[in-house]
């Protein structure tokens, strides 16, 4: 099994739609980030939290929210999906140093 | 905005020649680190260079920081179809938490 999951790994959703994406991790880290990609703009940080109740808005959080259900879970919801949200989406997790990155394989989504 | 920025944008060579790529930033770091990424995947950890490193290596990669430029370089030696990929660096702009340039992107022919 992969060290961080991402769920699901394409999705198509309609304008207006509400969408989580799940992340899990198995490398016990206390740190977990939610990152956008985008062409050209290389990743954004949207989310990121440093423990259960620990969560913080990045540079570009409008418009998504996140929950972190335990240690190794942290979703990213988009409450109402909208065309430019059409995107490539990464979870990461790391250490307390932040030493390395571990990354999930990505969530590719399209808002049509 | 983004703390990085690499270049060039893109990059191409033959099966055997190395690859440089530059990345420089604007803020104060602890430190600088570079990922791969193969098309569309996520990204991996290649290596992580301290502030006060100057150099370092691991396998076929080196690279170098210079604190007083704002600046890093990645160099692949003897570069294989394999690493055809972007390579992204990253600054810890606040402690722990990474900014990402829009990465370089290597193509290596045969």
């Amino acid at each position: 099994d992969a060290d961080v999951t991402q769920t699901p790994r394409n999705r198509i959703t309609k304008t207006g739609k509400r969408i989580m994406l799940e992340c899990s991790q198995t490398k016990g880290h206390d740190r977990m980030y939610w990152y956008r990609q985008d062409p050209g703009l290389g990743l954004r940080l949207i989310y990121y939290s440093f423990d259960v109740k620990d969560i913080n808005k990045g540079e570009i959080s409008d418009g998504y929210s996140v929950s972190r259900q335990a240690q190794a879970k942290f979703s990213l919801s988009l409450e109402s999906a909208i065309p430019n949200q059409t995107a490539l989406y990464f979870c990461a997790t790391s250490d307390f140093r932040g030493y390395g990155y571990t990354f999930g394989s990505g969530t590719r989504l399209t808002v049509v | 905005s983004q703390q990085g920025e690499e270049d060039p944008q893109a990059l191409s060579i033959q099966e055997g020649e190395n690859a440089t790529m530059n990345c420089s930033y604007k803020t104060s770091i602890n430190n600088l680190q570079w990922y791969r990424q193969n098309s569309g995947r996520g990204l991996v950890h290649l290596i992580l260079i301290r502030s006060n490193e100057r150099e370092k290596h691991s396998g076929r990669l080196r690279v170098t920081l210079d604190t007083s430029k704002k600046s890093s370089s990645l160099l692949i030696t003897a570069s294989r179809a394999a690493d055809t990929a972007s390579y992204f660096c990253a600054t810890d702009i606040l402690p722990y938490k990474l900014s990402f340039g829009a990465g370089t992107t290597v193509t290596v022919r045969a």
